[in-house]
């Protein structure tokens, strides 16, 4: 059974809006998340993260939030820009166990100039 | 040549044949991991490698076979492949075992026939 869900396949956003991508997961062990970019033709790369003692975490344009009772969280990139057109993927961790990464299935964003 | 790098990018082989995917990282990290990547799916992780110690195998059939020859080179040789296993075979890299921040290969395209 999947523990990170991504039920957003794909997302389309104006340039210069804001783009709000989701994330869902089950195991409460989870204690630390991620975000991924991926471009066609090449692999994942680490865009954010944010630790479960914190429920907000800013890098520039992007912003994670985190809900644990509700076990979500949040990826916001204002403003959008067509280069961040890609494949966003959610990624949490226990720390207190084996510490891997678990993926969810991704959501494609399309920032629309 | 800089971060994770992955050949071959693309791979097509009968079930009968034999072939291995390389992955070598230039980070100077300590850690490794195999990830399969199917269409729809979240990336599954597949092996983990601390110091070249052999430390998650994550329910992998035996015709996926996995080498460390030492902390910058990982190894997947393949045999007797089913048409399910066609996928992107993703290798990453991070500073220690089980650690945040995986940083990705490009991945290997493989098609079974």
């Amino acid at each position: 059974d999947q523990q990170v869900k991504q039920n957003s396949p794909s997302l389309s956003v104006q340039e210069g809006r804001i783009s709000i991508l989701n994330c869902d997961y089950t195991n409460s062990m989870f204690d630390y998340f991620l975000w991924y970019k991926k471009y066609p033709a090449e692999g994942p790369t680490f865009l954010i993260s944010i630790s479960s003692i914190k429920d907000k975490n800013e890098d520039g344009r992007f912003t994670v939030f985190l809900n644990k009772s509700a076990k979500h969280l949040s990826l916001h990139i204002v403003p959008s820009q067509p280069g961040d057109s890609a494949v966003y993927f959610c990624a949490a961790s226990a720390r207190t166990g084996a510490n891997n990464l678990f993926f969810g299935t991704g959501t494609r964003l399309t920032v629309i100039p | 040549e800089t971060g994770v790098t992955q050949t071959p990018r693309h791979l097509v082989m009968g079930m009968t044949n034999k072939k291995s995917l390389k992955c070598e990282q230039h980070l100077g990290h300590n850690a490794m991991y195999w990830y399969k990547q199917s269409a729809k799916k979240p990336l599954e992780l597949m092996f983990v490698y601390n110091f070249k110690e052999q430390t998650e195998n994550n329910s992998v059939p035996s015709r996926f076979s996995p080498e460390c020859p030492n902390s910058s080179h990982l190894f997947l040789h393949l045999h007797t492949l089913q048409p399910e296993d066609s996928a992107l075979y993703l290798c990453a890299s991070s500073l220690a075992g089980g650690s945040d921040e995986q940083y990705f290969g490009p991945g290997t395209r493989l098609t079974v026939t």
